[in-house]
């Protein structure tokens, strides 16, 4: 069971660059979020996805920001034209709803350093 | 939306003390309260939850309270050791997914 994989681990990005960060699913599950923590801070939820469809994107940034989860691959939540305050590790997690119960782990995260 | 307040922000004990972290929150229909631990550049690790229908929950030295009435919930940690040293963070939640953390608390154990 190796759980939920993100890369990269580490991302360095110029001003105005793209990042794009991945996030595999634990096999079986069908549902991801993504979460953004600052330093020193906690969480925050960003957006939450199941396959080819976005549930709730209440807390991801109307511009620069999007996400996916498509078909097939990984999910995608991608940064366009990075500013020095999208620094922050992005975590995801993943879920099989329908299961009682249930609960987030999250992956070891991506560390985006803009400069 | 929720807004959960964690103290202290910072908590030093002596080894074999017992350490307390007290989180409120702000919407009374929130029903789900885990707390995480992280470890400096690791993910935030899942160490113990509660629902609203119970108010205490117990995990060998681990053991979290939920006053609901009073919108506050606790983690208790009691024999701390040195690898208890970590940053820990409560949240709450109406659903599974959408979390509202604290602030977190950074515990220091001291042998």
């Amino acid at each position: 069971n190796a759980g939920v994989m993100q890369n990269p681990r580490h991302l360095v990005r110029r001003r105005g660059q793209e990042a794009r960060l991945r996030c595999s699913p634990m096999k079986g599950h069908s549902h991801v979020y993504w979460y953004r923590q600052l330093p020193e801070e906690g969480l925050k939820f960003m957006v939450y996805l199941q396959k080819e469809n976005i549930i709730d994107e209440s807390g991801m940034p109307k511009e620069r920001f999007s996400a996916e989860f498509p078909k097939e691959g990984p999910s995608i939540l991608r940064i366009q034209q990075v500013v020095r305050g999208d620094s922050a590790a992005y975590f995801c997690a993943s879920t099989n709803p329908g299961t009682a119960n249930e609960k987030l782990f999250f992956g070891s995260g991506t560390q985006l350093s803009v400069l | 939306g929720e807004n959960v307040e964690q103290h202290p922000s910072t908590l030093s004990v002596q080894e074999g003390d017992s350490a307390v972290i007290k989180c409120t929150y702000s919407d009374s229909a929130s029903n789900y309260f885990p707390w995480y631990k992280q470890e400096l550049g690791k993910r935030p690790q899942l160490i113990i939850d509660i629902r609203s229908n119970v108010g205490e929950k117990k995990d060998q030295r681990i053991a979290v309270t939920l006053n609901k009435t009073a919108k506050h919930f606790s983690l208790h940690i009691t024999e701390t050791q040195p690898e208890d040293s970590a940053v820990y963070f409560c949240a709450a939640s109406i659903n599974d997914y959408k979390l509202s953390f604290g602030a977190g608390t950074t515990v220091t154990v001291r042998a």
